[in-house]
């Protein structure tokens, strides 16, 4: 069975310091990776997608970066933090495109930019 | 303008009442899902439905490409339905992007 993880649950971080988080997706072969973020109460917005090791596309530009290292892992960075960074941070993989693929999610990251 | 719109914003049942969930589309549809995000904030896949009709316990999912709506019908509701309720809309123009509906926020009470 399919399992995705994210770390951390959640962050507390001070603004202008950097970031890092991460998604590992065991049990799936290539598949096909995305990061949203959710403000207190807004919409979910897709940031960045990945379908293969190394290639990442930006979404949307929110003053992030996204890398994917190995097949299995996709991280979500920034050397500093904005107050507008806070938010609900998602991870979610694919077996193929959207277009006729079901998305599951990660649990997700709580981060707090004070 | 939005692409995703979704109705009620939010809704209050009883326990045992039925509820319908719209969502609104004006681009032209290539996919449609439906998620369940918990009060914590973790997302659940419903459904995957890109037309007609499923169903998958209390849950029907319906939609209607050229009358570009779909619709998820809560049938018998349960306290443990409360949380917020998506729709998202992947388009024929980008294979690796999905456009979330602003949900609907539904409290099912005892």
């Amino acid at each position: 069975a399919q399992t995705i993880h994210q770390w951390p649950v959640a962050e507390i971080k001070a603004v202008g310091s950097p970031l890092s988080l991460g998604c590992t997706i065991k049990g799936k072969s290539s598949p096909n990776l995305y990061w949203y973020w959710q403000a207190t109460g807004g919409t979910l917005q897709q940031l960045f997608y990945s379908i293969t090791v190394g290639q990442v596309e930006s979404v949307v530009q929110l003053n992030l970066s996204a890398s994917r290292p190995k097949d299995d892992q996709f991280i979500l960075s920034t050397e500093k933090l904005l107050l507008s960074h806070s938010g609900f941070y998602l991870c979610a993989w694919s077996l193929r495109g959207l277009s006729n693929e079901r998305l599951f999610f990660g649990h997700g990251t709580k981060l707090s930019v004070l | 303008g939005q692409q995703v719109q979704q109705s009620p914003a939010s809704l209050v049942l009883q326990e045992g009442e039925n509820a319908e969930l719209q969502c609104n589309f004006s681009t032209s549809l290539n996919s449609m899902q439906w998620f369940y995000q918990r009060p914590g904030g973790s997302l659940v896949s419903l459904f995957y439905n890109p037309s007609g009709t499923k169903h998958s316990g209390r849950l029907t999912s319906t939609t209607v490409i050229k009358e570009r709506r779909s619709s998820l019908h809560i049938s018998s509701s349960q306290t443990t339905d409360s949380g917020t309720y998506l729709c998202a809309l992947g388009s024929s123009s980008s294979f690796s992007k999905l456009v979330f509906g602003q949900g609907t926020s539904l409290s099912v009470v005892p």
